[in-house]
């Protein structure tokens, strides 16, 4: 599977739109991008994901580039709730094993 | 959502003992789970896939008589840790794979449990 590279760190306003972004330079034809978080000291939670296409569902946008070596992660409206660390993997198939890499540290100030 | 679910979610044990901790997928069957292993600081690594029915696949560098992985229902995985050491202290996290109406597969994760080795 194709490595990710993520800022270790961001912060961000409550209430303003937050932007992750993810390069997966290597990234295959067949690969997905997934986006997870972990709230510290609980297990990750899936967010989102896309093959090619721009994807929004009721958590977050995901938004990959036309050569698909990047992608970013947009939380509309960030609360408190959202810090945490969010994962970019890429990944050939849709059930196998996730690796993880270091992630974004994502924090939300009042 | 689906839920999967862990027990004990914490655990303090003396050293040379077995743990066994438990996943569960709540609400649905898992042919497949996984086990991921957290360290304070750092992100998580995968150790083992385990699969209903056949032995578990383990990550390289993972003891597999260390870490006993049983399958033995579409419900349930367990994880044993066997003569723990105070290495062995970590946050560790199953996840199990849904596949969907929609044909698509989806994995979801448990709440994680927290060994603690004396």
């Amino acid at each position: 599977d194709a490595k990710t590279t993520q800022p270790t760190s961001m912060d961000c306003a409550e209430g303003r739109a937050a932007n992750l972004p993810c390069n997966h330079s290597t990234i295959s034809g067949n690969e997905y991008v997934y986006w997870y978080r972990q709230i510290h000291s609980q297990g990750p939670q899936y967010i989102i994901h896309g093959l090619k296409n721009n994807e929004t569902n009721e958590m977050a946008s995901l938004i990959i580039t036309e050569d698909r070596k990047s992608s970013t992660l947009i939380l509309p409206h960030a609360t408190l709730r959202d810090t945490a660390v969010y994962y970019c993997i890429v990944r050939a198939d849709s059930w196998g094993k996730l690796q993880f890499g270091a992630g974004t540290q994502v924090v939300v100030t009042p | 959502g689906a839920v999967v679910s862990q027990h004990p979610s914490w655990v303090i044990c003396k050293s040379g003992t077995s743990v066994k901790i438990e996943c569960r997928s709540l609400d649905f069957q898992a042919t497949t789970m996984f086990w991921y292993r957290q360290f304070p600081k750092q992100s998580l690594m995968l150790m083992a896939t385990s699969n209903e029915g056949s032995k578990a696949t383990y990550e390289q560098g993972v003891e597999k008589d260390k870490f006993l992985i049983n399958h033995a229902s579409l419900t349930l995985s367990t994880l044993t840790v066997t003569s723990a050491h105070p290495e062995d202290s970590s946050f560790y996290i199953c996840s199990a794979v849904l596949l969907t109406l929609a044909r698509t597969y989806e994995q979801y994760f448990g709440p994680g449990t927290r060994l603690t080795v004396t």
